[in-house]
């Protein structure tokens, strides 16, 4: 089975600093995808940002980017520039790319805090 | 384009009693899925519905079901309440259910068992 772990249970970050909140997790599987969706206190969950783990590219939106090391199993979010609207609990997540596979394993989420 | 809507929003039951959440993906999205998510467990894969049949299911006990109606509308019941079900269950949709879709969410239903 597949898991995800966030180590970072809490991070904080002064407004227009970067941060990277970490995420690794453990698959025998070749082929997947990986996500971080943020979690605002509306409880909404909103995609970040979407990387195909066929791809080496790193995927970037925006402000987002992530450092994707397949063979360290490691999936980290980078946030430029931050904002007080970037404060939420940031969740990575892993799918595998079986056909018709649409189950999301999620991590135990960051609390991201932006300061002022 | 309406996103993914869930009803209630919030929910109060009693132990032993049953609830029906519903979800209505976005439209045009044929695939709805199902999780948990509480303070302890995280967020849970409770279930996939596309195109009335349940394609995956998560590791919860049968009085977890759901189904999915032709207009790709869903509901979850929970019977049999327990305290252990209050969460926030939020639902997802997706287009066809293919592994290159991505899922989006609803606002979830705040469920609390007393």
């Amino acid at each position: 089975a597949q898991t995800v772990t966030q180590s970072q249970p809490e991070m904080s970050v002064q407004e227009a600093e970067t941060v990277t909140l970490s995420c690794t997790y453990d698959t025998s599987e070749s082929d997947y995808y990986l996500f971080w969706y943020k979690q605002p206190p509306s409880r909404q969950m909103i995609l970040v940002i979407r990387q195909e783990a066929y791809k080496q590219q790193n995927a970037t939106e925006n402000r987002f980017s992530v450092n994707f090391q397949k063979a360290a199993k490691s999936f980290s979010l980078k946030i430029s520039d931050s904002q007080l609207g970037d404060a939420a609990m940031y969740f990575c997540a892993y799918r595998s790319a079986f056909q018709g596979a649409q189950k999301l394993v999620f991590g135990q989420g960051t609390r991201l805090t932006i300061n002022p | 384009k309406a996103g993914v809507t869930q009803t209630p929003r919030y929910l109060i039951k009693t132990r032993g009693q049953q609830v029906t959440l519903s979800c209505s993906p976005i439209s045009g999205h044929r695939s709805v899925s199902w999780y948990q998510q509480t303070p302890g467990q995280g967020l849970q894969f409770l279930f996939e519905y596309f195109s009335e049949t349940q394609r995956n299911k998560g590791n919860f006990p049968g009085r977890f079901s759901g189904r999915q109606f032709s207009n790709s509308r869903s509901e979850m019941n929970v019977s049999t309440l327990e305290l252990g079900d209050s969460a926030l269950y939020l639902c997802a949709s997706s287009v066809d259910g293919a592994n290159t879709d991505t899922q989006y969410f609803g606002p979830g239903t705040r469920l609390t068992v007393l």
